[in-house]
């Protein structure tokens, strides 16, 4: 079974920008969820969508915006790019998201600012 | 609020001596908790996770973490650490919100000398 996969994996940006991420969940996952990892800030959570609607959001500016498709494949948008933005953007996927429910990460997405 | 610590931020150990990763969460209810390794340029990895039931859990690579509710803490240990262990690892508990958002610790980076 493919795991999830994330395009590109990396990018380069100009600060105003704006980006779109891609990722393609395990087949059979229904929940992805976003996350961003920096060195200052960790690993924060960005969204989770489930059946193309958000479920679940972190604490980031209304910059940050995601969907899901009717196969399960997921974008995130960044608009009006900042410095602060270049990141490790990574993408975990889910059976249904519930508790007992594994996420699976893929390898991520490098996003450099300049 | 949901909050992980992992007090050491580098470790480094001899291959084949013991291992004993510190975490400390801070959760109202019974934590959802979870180990994950990040070897460089890639993706987070599953260790193992705790939702309930027997307080030692074994994981993947001969992996193994104690859940100790009275000292909030989960511990991941090895009995005998391969150069391949090198790598990044975080705790993490479940998220308030259907525990579905994932906390994560700053991490622990785990050198390996020969």
């Amino acid at each position: 079974k493919a795991g999830v996969t994330q395009t590109p994996r990396y990018l380069i940006k100009t600060r105003g920008q704006q980006v779109t991420l891609s990722c393609s969940p395990i087949s059979g996952h229904r929940s992805v969820s976003w996350y961003q990892q920096t060195p200052g800030q960790g690993l924060q959570f960005l969204f989770e969508y489930f059946s193309e609607t958000q479920r679940n959001k972190g604490n980031f500016p209304g910059r940050f915006s995601g969907r899901q498709f009717s196969n399960s494949r997921s974008e995130m948008n960044v608009s009006t790019l900042e410095l602060g933005d270049s990141a490790l953007y990574l993408c975990a996927s889910s059976l249904e998201g519930g508790t007992g429910d594994e996420q699976y990460f893929g390898p991520g997405t490098r996003l450099t600012v300049t | 609020a949901q909050s992980v610590t992992q007090p050491d931020i580098h470790i480094t150990v001899s291959e084949g001596a013991s291992l004993e990763l510190r975490c400390n969460y801070s959760y109202g209810a019974t934590p959802y908790l979870f180990w994950y390794v990040q070897s460089p340029g890639q993706g987070l990895q599953l260790l193992l996770k705790y939702f309930s039931g027997d307080t030692l859990v074994q994981g993947i690579k001969g992996f193994e973490a104690e859940f100790k509710r009275s000292q909030s803490s989960f511990n991941l240990r090895k009995p005998s650490v391969h150069w391949s262990d090198a790598a990044e690892y975080f705790c993490a508990v479940g998220g308030d919100t259907g525990r579905r958002a994932l906390t994560f610790g700053s991490g622990t980076r785990l050198q390996v000398q020969p």
